[in-house]
């Protein structure tokens, strides 16, 4: 079965300074990968996906992902922390489609943290 | 494009009333899913649909819940008797998936921030 592990359920940065944020998966296949970000009452956007092109991907806001099949990890990277940024970010790995049983599974979630 | 539409975005009801949060999915897309977020358990799928048949109740908590999608335009999440332990955010999301390779990911509605008292 897919599964992903958010390594860090709460990560800091400073303004300006770069961000990481970790997340391992288990796949039985080639998986689909994807970052959602989650701001303060509202509801989950798509940052970026990886569906086996690419493996550096380029997501909306400067945030990218590298997937890495040997260290089975999906890494969301930004050069430069904003303020704007302080969301909380889910990892998710996609269940096999085409035989009806295609669904997303979460990572429980890191809360990112800007300071000024 | 709207997006995903969810009504209402605040409920506030009573223990033992019944509360339906509604859906509108993005015109084309053949899967729906509710989902469910609390601080305690994150967020849990608690049933899909594709092309409006319902594939994945196993996270549907208990027979309290029930969904429903008549047509490709709108689902339903119903709770009766809700309870004090069912308030959360109730999250519909909808997707396209064409080939195997088709992943686009999902498109999340705002969600219904639901307060049982």
């Amino acid at each position: 079965a897919q599964s992903v592990t958010q390594l860090d359920s709460h990560v800091s940065v400073s303004e300006g300074t770069p961000v990481l944020l970790r997340c391992n998966y288990s796949s039985s296949y080639s998986p689909s990968l994807f970052w959602y970000v989650q701001h303060p009452n509202k509801g989950l956007q798509l940052l970026l996906k990886y569906t086996s092109a690419a493996t550096l991907v380029k997501g909306i806001n400067g945030f990218e992902a590298e997937f890495k099949k040997s260290e089975t990890s999906f890494h969301l990277t930004k050069p430069s922390a904003h303020m704007s940024d302080a969301a909380e970010y889910f990892c998710v790995v996609s269940d096999l489609p085409g035989d009806s049983s295609y669904k997303l599974i979460f990572g429980s979630g890191t809360r990112l943290l800007v300071r000024p | 494009d709207a997006g995903v539409i969810q009504s209402p975005r605040h409920e506030v009801t009573e223990m033992g009333q019944e509360v339906t949060l509604r859906c509108k999915p993005i015109s084309g897309h053949d899967y729906l899913f509710w989902y469910r977020q609390t601080m305690m358990r994150g967020l849990e799928l608690l049933i899909y649909f594709n092309n409006n048949v319902p594939i994945d109740d196993s996270g549907m908590p208990e027979d309290r819940f029930s969904a429903k999608m008549p047509n490709a335009s709108f689902s339903t999440l119903k709770i009766q008797p809700s309870e004090p332990r069912d308030s959360a955010v109730y999250f519909c999301a909808s997707s396209l998936a064409g080939d195997r390779e088709g992943i686009y990911g999902y498109t999340f509605g705002s969600g219904t921030r639901l307060t049982v008292v």
